[in-house]
């Protein structure tokens, strides 16, 4: 099925492990971005991509790394997991021009960091 | 930068009646987009409805429209006939205007219950 791909759901990291959260989508979109999800905050840009090669920070860079080799895939990587960023995870695309499509999201990667 | 407000508490409606879930936002660019997605318990995100600043009407996608007021910033979300499958996290979220159009900035949501 088209759509926005993470994996994996579910993920439990100790203090200072990393790890990468995948993210790939099928249907040709320039556009991705990560986002986290937490309790009575919305949801908050961490990093998004343009297209292949362009990448930039989002409200929230800081213990994350992105990078976007190809159009279809733009990997999330936690440096060096903290107990703070414990959080759902959400990666989203979109055509250049977003508006009466809306922007895809993915699942979503429900991450604990003990 | 650009701001999404939704200050509304729980919010409780009874099947097959009306709805409005309430957004405010705030930009100085006359240029933006905004959005309602609806994130039912199981977590997904699903687009709703779409609103361009320029456009003349209110945008409507079956039983979803957008009540868009521009001078008062409000972007409010009309749920008609609401159903129990309706029952939901509710955000309203706005476009960078600024440049690409990748990034999303959203509001803290509303939870609907729908009563049977």
């Amino acid at each position: 099925n088209a759509g926005v791909t993470q994996t994996p759901k579910f993920q439990v990291l100790k203090t200072g492990q990393s790890m990468t959260l995948q993210c790939a989508q099928d249907m040709n979109h320039e556009y991705m971005s990560w986002y986290r999800q937490d309790p009575g905050m919305g949801l908050r840009l961490i990093h998004y991509s343009v297209g292949a090669g362009i990448t930039d920070q989002g409200e929230v860079p800081n213990g994350y790394n992105v990078s976007r080799s190809t159009t279809e895939d733009f990997p999330l990587r936690l440096l060096s997991a903290a107990p703070s960023q414990t959080s759902v995870y959400f990666c989203a695309s979109s055509y250049s021009l977003a508006g009466v499509y809306g922007y895809t999201f993915g699942s979503g990667t429900r991450l604990t960091v003990v | 930068a650009q701001k999404i407000t939704q200050t509304q508490p729980g919010m409780f409606v009874q099947e097959k009646e009306a709805v409005t879930l309430d957004c405010t936002y705030d930009t100085s660019d006359p240029s933006y987009g905004l959005f309602w997605y609806k994130q039912p318990s199981s977590g997904e995100m699903i687009f709703l409805i779409y609103q361009g600043s320029y456009d003349q009407q209110n945008a409507t996608e079956g039983r979803y429209s957008l009540n868009f007021q521009k001078a008062r910033k409000s972007a409010n979300l009309v749920i008609s006939a609401s159903q129990l499958g309706d029952s939901a996290m509710y955000f309203c979220a706005m476009r960078d205007p600024t440049g690409a159009n990748s990034k999303l900035t959203f509001g803290k949501g509303i939870t609907l219950s729908v009563r049977p």
